[in-house]
This record gives structure tokens, C-alpha cells and sequence, in this order.
């Protein structure tokens, strides 16, 4: 079982709104990871958590927030958006394993800030 | 130079015929290079992953890996209207980060 879960797949949200993305594995996976996809572009790296801590941050910023309770949930605290932040929002989980270490993604979080 | 190149397309070919989608990363010392479908509105699904030079074979799938010359590909054969997908080669640099290329889209005619 491969599965990363993650709700809500909708969200849309004020500006001046806070929300949560959230996103649960039941893999035994000690890493977690937030991407952000914009239409018709890769997935960018956002933060990664390994063993519960956080190990990279890729210069986001703080209107982003991230967040892991344990070692199978990861949240993105979400505050003070704009507009350019809609996109798909991806978790993702792994084994963490030095070198051969697969991730896998959930189905997204698709986030209107209006 | 960006960390990993891929030709965005689009790729097209006939129904039935092999797609040869490439890919070439920068850092040496990456150890783990994967293949991920997407297609329109849904997130990335990993259908292949490969660590050593060579070939691995999945059903029609087969990805090849040579580190010599930074290079990676899929080959993905009797292609079906459903591979029609958005192909993302992604590479795990040293470091940790899983790096994307930009994506080939690939459209399989009937």
C-alpha cells in the first residue's frame, strides 16, 4: 500500500483567511514533503520533515507555515495568501534512506486564494 | 545548465509504437532517478524507479540508466491513447533533494 492522503482536494480561501492542508501516511515513511505545482510547471520543493524534524526549507515564505504532529501527519498552515499562491499543493512520503529511497505523492490540494 | 533536462514536446507517436522519453541530470553523485506520469489535474504517480546502470523492466515499461554520461530514459512500448500523460523525470541529488525536469508531454495517436 502506497498511499498518501490528503485533504481537502479543494480549498478556497480569502486572503485575510487562515487554513490547514493536511496530509496523512500509514507507510512507516519517516520523511514528508510539501510541493507546490503551478499549471503546466514541475513540482517545486517546499519543506521536508525527517524524523519529525524539520531538514529543509526551500526559502518559503512565512504566509507558510508547515508543521508535523508525528511522524505520519504532516500539516501546511496556510495565512495571509495571494493570489500568485493558487496551485496544486502535494505531499509526498518517503523512507528516508540515504540513496535509494522512493517517494511517493498524494493527490493534491487544489488551493484558490481570491 | 539546468540540474535535470527533459525535451517538453510534445512527443507523438502512433498507437502500438514505442515512445522514447530522455532525460540528463547534472550532479554525478546522484544515486536514485525516477519516473513519474501525470496527467492533466491529478498529481504525479511514480511508475518507474531506477539506481543502476542498465535496463529495468516493468511490463511495457523499461527505464534505462547510464551514469557515465548523466542519462536516463523511459521507453514505453505498444503505446496506448491512455500513456497520453505529462512524463516527469525526477532525480535525487546529493543532498536529498528529488529534483523535476520540466516534463515531455507525450500524446499517442489511435
Amino acid at each position: 500500500d502506497t498511499e498518501v492522503t490528503q485533504t481537502p482536494k479543494h480549498l478556497v480561501m480569502g486572503m485575510t483567511n487562515k487554513k490547514s492542508l493536511k496530509c496523512e501516511q500509514h507507510m512507516g515513511h519517516r520523511a514528508m514533503y510539501w510541493y507546490k505545482q503551478k499549471a503546466k510547471k514541475p513540482p517545486e520543493l517546499m519543506f521536508v520533515y525527517s524524523y519529525e524534524k524539520l531538514s529543509i526549507n526551500e526559502s518559503v515564505p512565512s504566509r507558510f507555515s508547515p508543521e508535523c504532529p508525528n511522524s505520519s501527519l504532516l500539516n501546511l498552515h496556510l495565512h495571509a495568501l495571494q493570489p500568485e499562491d493558487s496551485a496544486l499543493y502535494l505531499c509526498a512520503s518517503s523512507l528516508d534512506r540515504p540513496q535509494r529511497d522512493t517517494i511517493y505523492f498524494g493527490e493534491g490540494s487544489w488551493l484558490t486564494v481570491v | 545548465q539546468k540540474e535535470v533536462e527533459q525535451n517538453s514536446g510534445p512527443l507523438s507517436v502512433p498507437e502500438g509504437a514505442i515512445a522514447s522519453l530522455n532525460c540528463t541530470y547534472s550532479d554525478r553523485g546522484s544515486q536514485s532517478f525516477f519516473w513519474y506520469r501525470q496527467y492533466s489535474g491529478k498529481s504525479p504517480e511514480l511508475i518507474m524507479f531506477i539506481y543502476s546502470n542498465g535496463d529495468k523492466e516493468d511490463g511495457r515499461f523499461t527505464a534505462q540508466l547510464n551514469k557515465a554520461s548523466q542519462y536516463v530514459s523511459l521507453l514505453i512500448r505498444d503505446s496506448q491513447p491512455s500513456d497520453s500523460a505529462t512524463y516527469l523525470c525526477a532525480v535525487k541529488a546529493t543532498g536529498g533533494k528529488l529534483i523535476f525536469g520540466q516534463g515531455t508531454t507525450l500524446q499517442v495517436k489511435p
